[in-house]
């Protein structure tokens, strides 16, 4: 079965740091590009950042440029978001989602929950 | 950045009823090699989102014919056949032809009478 995991979510103070991390499965997780998308409470979609499959090309939302950093370890299976100087509206949850070959977004995870809160 | 706007934000259906939800874009979603990339997610409550249709009428594995997609350019709508109690949820067109970012529309609340 082909499988997202977020783990990594939690309750964090403005100004603070979390790491989430997306465990895949049933997929060869190295031939995909993947991305992170957000959904604050209530709300819409808002795509957070894309890595392409070897890791070589990376891209983010401006709202979390210079805070958010994306990476990969393809020999884990894992990619992962370093969120650093948190803020409110980033309160969220947060999913991994697979690229598919016509650059579509067609697995999502489950999501995990940040909160960003003193 | 291409923004998608949907209508209606909300849709009371009745059980076997049609619904009918629309999605526009800012500029044209054709690629160039002729391909479509627009998408419909549907999220029902306290679940992430589910890829419905792709390429603007294609169906994911599993999704009932009930779902069809259909439009070209800027204008895209999603039908249900006939309602179901398991339909209920938020419905949300995404475009994967300018990217980044890629960008979704608003959500659609289907809700039943």
């Amino acid at each position: 079965e082909v499988q997202l995991v977020e783990s990594g979510g939690g309750l964090v103070q403005p100004g603070g740091s979390l790491r989430l991390s997306c465990a895949a499965s049933g997929f060869s997780f190295s031939s995909y590009s993947m991305n992170w998308v957000r959904q604050a409470p209530g709300k819409g979609l808002e795509w957070v950042s894309y890595i392409i499959s070897s890791g070589a090309t990376i891209y983010y939302a401006e709202s979390v440029k210079g805070r958010f950093t994306i990476s990969r370890d393809n020999a884990k299976n894992s990619l992962y978001l370093q969120m650093n100087n948190l803020r409110a509206e980033d309160t969220a949850v947060y999913y991994c989602a697979r690229i598919s070959m016509d650059d579509a977004l067609d697995i999502w995870g489950q999501g995990t929950m940040v909160t960003v809160s003193s | 950045d291409v923004v998608m706007t949907q209508s209606p934000l909300s849709l009371p259906v009745t059980l076997g009823q049609p619904a009918s939800i629309s999605c526009r874009s800012s500029q044209s979603l054709v690629f160039s090699a002729g391909i479509t990339n627009l998408n419909w997610y549907q999220q029902r409550p306290g679940q992430s989102p589910r890829r419905l249709i792709y390429q603007v009428s294609k169906r994911d594995s599993g999704v009932p014919d009930r779902f069809s997609g259909s439009g070209s350019g800027t204008d895209f709508t999603l039908k249900i056949n006939r309602v179901e109690a398991e339909d209920v949820g938020v419905y949300f067109c995404m475009q994967g032809t300018h990217w980044p970012p890629w960008t979704f529309g608003q959500g659609t609340k289907v809700e039943i009478k």
